[in-house]
């Protein structure tokens, strides 16, 4: 079956870092993602990893373990403005079909 | 990236009626479109893969003579709410992929309330 795992919510103050975790089980592995949605709107791209190692973009970088199954979204320098939800999606199946987890509320305080 | 558009942005319909949202795909020929929907507080759950020309692939529970899925040109991709009821409404989603398929852009969604 497919399992996408990533916390339901999470807070952090203004300025700091956090990371945001993500497990997978799914069938077939073509690539994971990080999206960015604020309420109301449609996701974001944030990043993409298909292969093992950090992927740094500015003040967000993302990290994937294939072996482990885990990816982890880490976010420097926090600004409110990154008070959103965090979307783990992995890409599986004939058509790449997007499997999303159920997303990580991220609060960020002043 | 490329661009996605969805019409309408949000409507509010009568139980029992039919709602049309189209996704059009502005700047990129897409022979596959994905279909998303999403509850409050909830993340996004593919319904279906729309394939230009051909049937479209449903999810599992996913009914596909309630959710009508036509993908008749390059780039257009309509998905149709039949005999909508109050627990179809919810935010729902298009999405176009790449060529490489490392990245999928999102239409603005599709806000759908039904009375």
């Amino acid at each position: 079956g497919q399992n996408i795992d990533q916390p339901t919510e999470m807070t952090a103050t203004e300025g700091a870092i956090v990371q945001i975790n993500c497990t997978y089980q799914t069938s077939g592995f073509n690539g994971l993602f990080w999206y960015q949605q604020h309420a109301g709107e449609a996701p974001t791209f944030l990043s993409y990893n298909v292969l093992d190692g950090l992927e740094e973009k500015g003040r967000f970088s993302s990290f994937l373990s294939r072996s482990k199954g885990y990816s982890y979204l880490l976010l420097k320098e926090l600004q409110m403005k990154d008070s959103a939800s965090y979307l783990c999606a992995v890409y599986s199946g004939g058509y790449n079909k997007l499997i999303f987890g159920a997303g990580t509320r991220l609060a960020v305080h002043p | 990236g490329a661009v996605v558009s969805q019409h309408p942005s949000w409507v509010i319909c009568k139980s029992g009626t039919s709602v049309k949202i189209e996704c059009r795909s502005l700047d990129f020929q897409a022979t596959t479109m994905f279909w998303y929907r999403q509850f409050p507080k909830q993340s996004l759950m593919l319904m279906a893969t729309s394939n230009e020309g051909s049937k479209a692939t449903y999810e599992q529970g996913v009914e596909k003579d309630k959710f009508l899925i036509n993908h008749a040109s390059l780039t257009l991709s309509t998905l149709t709410v039949t005999s909508a009821h109050p627990e179809d409404s919810s935010f729902y989603i298009c999405s176009e992929t790449n060529s490489d398929h490392n990245e999928q852009f999102f239409g603005p969604g599709t806000r759908l309330t039904v009375l």
